[in-house]
């Protein structure tokens, strides 16, 4: 159980596109999600708190028009990398909060590793 | 921001060898979770502490938090090459959601 997945697992854009990455919670639902991104050999940086229904959280310093979050239902969440830049090459990588659950334990998805031109 | 100081950042250790990774802040944390994530891919929980002094077994892995909760520490005895990986220990924010992360501690387990 607790299983995260996120599509696609590797995009590849053009310098100024939009780029979607999927996160869902397959078999629970998740009343939180957060979007992390992570630099190689480097920890991972929690961009944004995502709650099902409402508008996202952003941590300071991240671009909330740029990295647009959408949390429509208790499984799913969308991060949007707008007028995407070389710079915005990183892993990015979700996690869900079971609703109710230990001690808030994330579980996490496989990432999206993004590279811009 | 509560900050989790891990350490070593590095460790490369050759098979059946034992090692501890710690994991320190000036801040106290209601629960702290350790991650063990591979390249390329997502961090997996390894486990949960929540009470001071606490100590959980997973196999090889010892974990234990500290009295103060303010620090945990992560013991892999007979260390084998499937144990290579990053190490992150994680504390429940102030907000009691986000998670901060230790910025990891890469190890590499050799044949």
């Amino acid at each position: 159980g607790a299983v995260v997945s996120q599509h696609p697992s590797r995009v590849i854009c053009k310098s100024g596109t939009s780029v979607k990455i999927e996160c869902r919670s397959l078999d629970f639902q998740a009343t939180t999600m957060f979007w992390y991104r992570q630099f190689p050999k480097q920890s991972l940086m929690l961009m944004a708190t995502s709650n099902e229904g409402s508008k996202a959280t952003y941590e300071q310093g991240v671009e909330k028009d740029k990295f647009l979050i959408n949390h429509a239902s208790l499984t799913l969440s969308t991060l949007t990398v707008t007028s995407a830049h070389p710079e915005d090459s990183s892993f990015y990588i979700c996690s869900a909060s079971i609703a109710g659950g230990y001690y808030n334990e994330q579980f996490f998805g496989p990432g999206t590793r993004l590279t811009v031109l | 921001t509560q900050l989790l100081e891990q350490s070593p950042q590095f460790l490369s250790i050759q098979e059946g060898e034992n090692l501890t990774v710690y994991c320190n802040s000036s801040s106290v944390f209601s629960s702290l979770q350790w991650y063990r994530q591979e390249p390329g891919e997502g961090p997996v929980l390894l486990v949960t502490v929540v009470t001071g002094g606490e100590v959980k077994k997973l196999k090889r892995l010892t974990f234990q938090f500290g009295d103060a909760r303010k620090d945990s520490s992560l013991h892999i005895t007979a260390a084998q090459p499937g144990d290579t990986g990053l190490y992150l220990c994680a504390g429940l924010s102030n907000s009691g959601y986000a998670l901060n992360f230790g910025k990891g501690t890469s190890l590499l387990v050799t044949p």
